[in-house]
């Protein structure tokens, strides 16, 4: 059974870069049929796709966010990471990692399983 | 890309129907059948309830199902129980670079 673990600092300070990893057990990140992505979820607010990577490194960003975000893949560690730069306090959120379908190879799209979830705070 | 445009609240009694609209453009839900809905209870991560407008993923209740007319998907909960209670959010996917657009969600409740 997939499971994927998110990791990182819980408090970052603005101005600074905030940075995660997912960790994925039970499953090879090196799936010719998945993407594997990033979402963030304000406290008390709705989801926000940030982005999404391919094994071989393609990746693809939420143009409000692009010019800020970095996501890079492990695939010796079966990781990718998350890095998010110039946070303010609008970065506060829960970040969930998940895998996402690809359309070119499972012919489908949707985001499943989930991480559990982690708080990052953006304050001094 | 806007966020895809759900009501706040939805609720029925226990045994009844609610439905939950998820309204887009023909960019997004129009445009291809890639609507998903997710299920999240509180401080949980979002569970895949809905994928390709209408299919359930294995272990999901056939009390749950999709549909779209035009640009506007829906959820149906038939015969609603006390655990469906939780915020429902729609994603469509939205092309050009893979990009993902999710609902503003709605919170369902059981009477």
């Amino acid at each position: 059974q997939l499971q994927l673990q998110e990791s990182g600092p819980g408090l970052v300070k603005p101005s600074e870069t905030l940075s995660l990893t997912c960790t994925v057990s039970g499953g090879s990140i090196s799936s010719s049929s998945y993407y594997w992505g990033w979402i963030r979820q304000p406290p008390g607010k709705g989801l926000e796709w940030i982005g999404s990577i391919y094994y071989s490194g393609s990746t693809y960003y939420n143009p409000s966010l692009k010019s800020r975000v970095t996501i890079s893949v492990d695939t010796s560690k079966n990781q990718f990471s998350l890095k998010l730069n110039s946070v303010t306090a609008a970065d506060t959120a829960v970040y969930y990692c998940a895998r996402r379908a690809r359309i070119a190879a499972a012919g489908t799209n949707y985001f499943d399983p989930w991480g559990q979830g982690t708080l990052v705070t953006v304050s001094s | 890309q806007s966020a895809l445009t759900q009501p706040p609240s939805a609720s029925g009694s226990p045994g009844q129907s609610v439905t939950i609209s998820c309204t887009g453009t023909s960019s997004d839900v129009g445009g291809y059948n890639y609507v998903s809905w997710y299920q999240q209870h509180p401080g949980k991560a979002p569970k895949l309830v809905i994928y390709e407008v209408a299919k359930r993923p294995s272990g999901v209740p056939d009390r749950f199902s999709g549909s779209r007319f035009g640009n506007t998907a829906s959820l149906t909960v038939s015969g609603l129980q006390a655990e469906d209670e939780a915020d429902y959010y729609c994603s469509s996917y939205a092309g050009s670079n893979n990009f993902e657009v999710f609902g503003t969600g709605t919170k369902v409740t059981v009477l």
